[in-house]
């Protein structure tokens, strides 16, 4: 079974621009959630999506968005970049209930410039 | 509030070594999962193990073997014999109370370096 993908893997963006990326779950897992990751704040939750909702939101701003297409690929968009959201960010995907692992993907590394 | 401890910020080991990585974490849940995670350099998290509140067996998978101890809020980690491959980065995880099930608290992870 294929894990999960991410892409791109790397990507470099200035100041103010806006950003998409993208994760596709293992088959069958209907849940997708998204991690930030820095050296100073550590893996951080962003947001969940389920069968296309999203059903839970970590403490970021409005600039971080997502959503969930009924593959459940899901997309992640940041506009506005600012300097401080240079980080890895991770894509998991899970089966539904409680105690299935989430399995993550190998990231995607966002330098703001 | 919910919250992952991990004391340790980095290991240092010669292979063939046993370490143990800790882990003590909060939860108001009565019942509850605990997760080990490895972040080798390529990145991507890697899932080890999961706990149940309401099991406290010790768990040994050939050279990993975990120790739950729900009076210590403990959940530790030991590593037999180390090798390089075991050089990494340990988080421990714990669902938020209110985040629902994939809302996971990190701990801030240990790196570990096993060196030859």
């Amino acid at each position: 079974k294929a894990g999960v993908t991410q892409t791109p893997r790397y990507l470099i963006k200035t100041r103010g621009q806006q950003v998409t990326l993208s994760c596709s779950p293992i088959s069958g897992h209907r849940s997708v959630s998204w991690y930030q990751q820095t050296p100073g704040q550590g893996l951080q939750f962003l947001f969940e999506y389920f069968s296309e909702t999203q059903r839970n939101k970590g403490n970021f701003p409005g600039r971080f968005s997502g959503r969930q297409f009924s593959n459940s690929r899901s997309e992640m968009n940041v506009s506005t970049l600012e300097l401080g959201d240079s980080a890895l960010y991770l894509c998991a995907s899970s089966l539904e209930g409680l105690g299935s692992p989430l399995h993550f993907g190998n990231g995607t590394r966002l330098t703001v410039t | 509030a919910q919250k992952v401890t991990q004391a340790q910020t980095e290991i240092s080991v010669v292979e063939k070594e046993d370490v143990t990585l800790d882990c003590v974490y909060e939860t108001r849940d009565t019942t509850y999962y605990l997760f080990w995670y490895k972040q080798p350099p390529s990145g991507e998290l890697v899932f080890l193990i999961r706990r149940n509140s309401f099991d406290e067996q010790n768990e040994i998978s050939g050279r990993y073997s975990w120790n739950f101890q729900k009076s210590t809020s403990s959940f530790n980690f030991t590593i037999t014999a180390s090798q390089v491959v075991d050089s990494a980065v340990y988080f421990c995880a714990l669902p938020s109370f209110s985040g629902g099930y994939n809302k996971l608290i990190f701990g801030a992870g240990t790196r570990l370096a096993v060196h030859p």
